[in-house]
């Protein structure tokens, strides 16, 4: 039983269109993020959302949009893709507060554009 | 801004053999992780270090943290190939919904026979 999944695990897509990717966590965690993983493998944070709550935007240029429908739920939309974007994208959640939990990650999505 | 510095960046060792990776990070932090990540793989949470002197272990992997030096090791103790992965540090500052992790660049260890 997956404990933080993201669809879809591959996503090859051409410059200029749109694209979603889904993350879901089974964890009952509140808070939910997306990290992106260079070439380099460098991981960095882009987004963190507390109760559905927009907590943290790292940078990140306007063509990303999270959206949180539930604590469970943290989709990531992306317009107008370009080159630099390809990437893999991990979606992660963990519990804040007293029971402060480390972070679990998805699976990750590997985004190329061409 | 935090900063977090991990070396070696690449490690080639043999079975059997003992080594270090070491995490430096440049504030004041209540709290280190330690990550596994296998080619074309997520990550895996390996060790949570919450306090000045913590000490884990796990198998042939021991972490530890000194929070006032502000630094963390990782230490492998007589390497098998299944040790081979990519390992990162990730320091948290700060408590509170701004909760995020900044991650070390990682360390690749290649374990040879």
């Amino acid at each position: 039983d997956t404990a933080v999944s993201q669809t879809p695990k591959y996503l090859v897509t051409q410059m200029g269109n749109d694209k979603s990717i889904k993350c879901e966590q089974n964890l009952g965690h509140d808070t939910m993020y997306w990290y992106k993983q260079d070439s380099k493998k460098f991981l960095k944070i882009m987004f963190s959302y507390n109760n559905k709550e927009l907590i943290i935007n790292e940078t990140v240029p306007n063509r990303f949009s999270p959206k949180s429908p539930d604590k469970a739920h943290l989709n990531l939309h992306i317009n107008s893709l370009e080159l630099g974007d390809s990437a893999v994208y991990f979606c992660a959640s963990s519990q804040l507060g007293e029971m402060n939990t480390e972070a679990f990650f998805g699976q990750g999505t590997r985004l190329t554009v061409v | 801004e935090l900063k977090v510095e991990q070396n070696p960046l690449f490690l080639s060792m043999q079975e059997g053999k003992n080594y270090t990776i070491y995490c430096n990070y440049s504030t004041t932090s209540d709290r280190l992780y330690w990550y596994r990540q296998d080619p074309g793989k997520s990550l895996e949470s390996l060790f949570v270090l919450l306090s000045n002197g913590a000490v884990k272990q796990e198998g042939r992997l021991m972490a530890s943290l000194d929070t006032k030096a502000r630094l963390s090791t990782l230490h492998i103790t007589a390497a098998v190939h299944d040790l081979s992965a990519t390992y990162f540090c990730a320091v948290a500052v700060s408590g509170g919904s701004n909760y995020k992790l900044t991650f070390g660049k990682g360390t690749l260890l290649t374990v040879n026979p």
